[in-house]
């Protein structure tokens, strides 16, 4: 079955305790993001990936770091991570930018 | 840089009713358009899409119309069903190689249906 997974699906840490959420797909996808999705302000973009080893910010990349060493897996990693990053966050992959983009079904994080 | 601004929610409609979701854009030249669903405790899924001036995208009943005169998609529907209740998100991406890939996506509206 084609499909993104994320893992952990809920997660409940502390401040400045180094977490990472894996981010895998299936479907030989060239392109894939992260997002973090917050009451009032909508989806928004933190880092996408063009490609293995090509990875560039998108709209909101503090506090956050990735990595692409294959073209399947695109793990979002939080170093010191602080409460304002407590939220929903969706990983997705797609052929291209331009191309239908497909979600995993989201990682809740609360950071205390 | 690319925006896209969002009909405000909540709605709420009777069944039957007809739904129309605003969504306008600011881009460079030709971006291709979206709309995307989340329903309940999901992650998004492509509802429709266009690709260039006056393609419509339709699909479940919904359609939208990529408008470049009025830099538009609003999402319709001529008669809501309960099981249209989600958060619906219009999106942009880029033309590719303008040396921006980034996606941009609305503040996203809930619509709640009643029977």
């Amino acid at each position: 079955e084609a499909q993104v997974t994320q893992n952990p699906r809920y997660l409940i840490t502390v401040t400045g305790k180094k977490l990472t959420v894996t981010c895998s797909q299936n479907m030989n996808h060239e392109y894939m993001s992260w997002y973090r999705q917050d009451p009032g302000l909508g989806l928004r973009q933190i880092y996408y990936s063009m490609n293995v080893e090509v990875t560039d910010k998108g709209d909101v990349p503090e506090g956050y770091k990735v990595s692409r060493k294959e073209k399947r897996n695109f793990p979002l990693i939080l170093e010191s991570p602080s409460p304002n990053q407590t939220s929903l966050y969706f990983c997705a992959s797609g052929p291209s930018v331009v191309e239908t983009q497909y979600f995993g079904p989201g990682t809740r994080l609360l950071v205390l | 840089g690319n925006s896209v601004t969002q009909m405000e929610g909540p709605v709420t409609l009777s069944e039957e009713a007809f739904l129309t979701i605003n969504c306008t854009y600011t881009a460079t030249g030709y971006p291709s358009l979206f709309w995307y669903v989340q329903y309940p405790g999901e992650g998004l899924q492509l509802l429709l899409k266009a690709t260039k001036a006056d393609d419509k995208g339709s699909n479940k009943g919904f359609e939208a119309t990529y408008r470049k005169e009025t830099t538009s998609f609003h999402l319709e529907k001529g008669s809501v069903q309960v099981s249209d209740s989600a958060v619906y998100f219009c999106a942009l991406s880029p033309i590719p190689n303008f040396g921006n890939e980034k996606l941009t996506f609305g503040t996203g509206t809930r619509l709640t249906i009643i029977p």
